[in-house]
């Protein structure tokens, strides 16, 4: 049981390009969420999603979109890369609302 | 509206010491509580849920809804616990506190 799959493990990318993060869960989970962590600043949630076809904002999205088109892939795309998204990026999912939520090895993604 | 503090941003303790890690939260409804450790470059891992009421690698954790806190403890601590802990809140969405690093020292 794979569990919760993210790729890549790191990614360098330059100012104002763009990319996806991938991240699969095969835990039939209808929760995920996508988090993003700096040194000292814990884990801030960018987006999240109850269910296929449904995602909201968490207290970071600018700069990032989503969608979920199924119920096991959230992908997470950077449209124009900014030095401030230099982070660890964890997706995470969970059955439902109140239940343990389960995480991804981490993106670690340097924009330069 | 969902919100997890944690107040210490580093803990240092002794082997042996006694060591708390301090959460309080705000939520308007009935919280799951979850306390989460990510050792060095590793990803985030359950440690303790409050609703099982256990204790995980001597560790404990209280639900205080009248001071809305989640505290944990260990009466002993180890030098394999050092590590970053998160106190997390799943309501509509699942909240992290910003974490406290605890340090043991030899």
């Amino acid at each position: 049981n794979a569990g919760v799959t993210q790729t890549p493990k790191f990614r360098i990318l330059k100012i104002g390009q763009s990319m996806t993060l991938q991240c699969a869960q095969d835990m039939n989970h209808n929760y995920m969420y996508w988090y993003r962590q700096d040194p000292g600043m814990g884990l801030k949630l960018i987006y999240y999603s109850v269910g296929a076809g449904i995602t909201d904002k968490g207290e970071v999205p600018n700069g990032y979109n989503v969608s979920r088109s199924t119920t096991e892939d959230f992908p997470l795309r950077l449209e124009l890369a900014a030095p401030s998204q230099t982070s660890v990026y964890f997706c995470a999912s969970s059955r439902q609302a109140g239940a343990e939520a389960f995480f991804g090895q981490g993106t670690r993604l340097t924009v330069v | 509206a969902q919100r997890v503090t944690q107040p210490e941003k580093l803990l240092s303790v002794f082997k042996g010491a006694p060591v708390e890690l301090k959460c309080n939260y705000s939520y308007s409804g009935s919280p799951e509580l979850f306390w989460y450790v990510q050792y060095s470059r590793q990803r985030l891992q359950l440690l303790l849920r409050h609703i099982s009421r256990e204790s995980i690698k001597g560790f404990t954790a209280d639900l205080n809804k009248g001071e809305t806190s989640f505290h944990l403890k260990k009466p002993f601590a180890q030098e394999e616990d050092s590590a970053m802990y998160y106190c997390a809140l799943s309501g509509q969405n699942f909240v992290f506190g910003p974490g406290t690093r605890l340090s043991v020292l030899p």
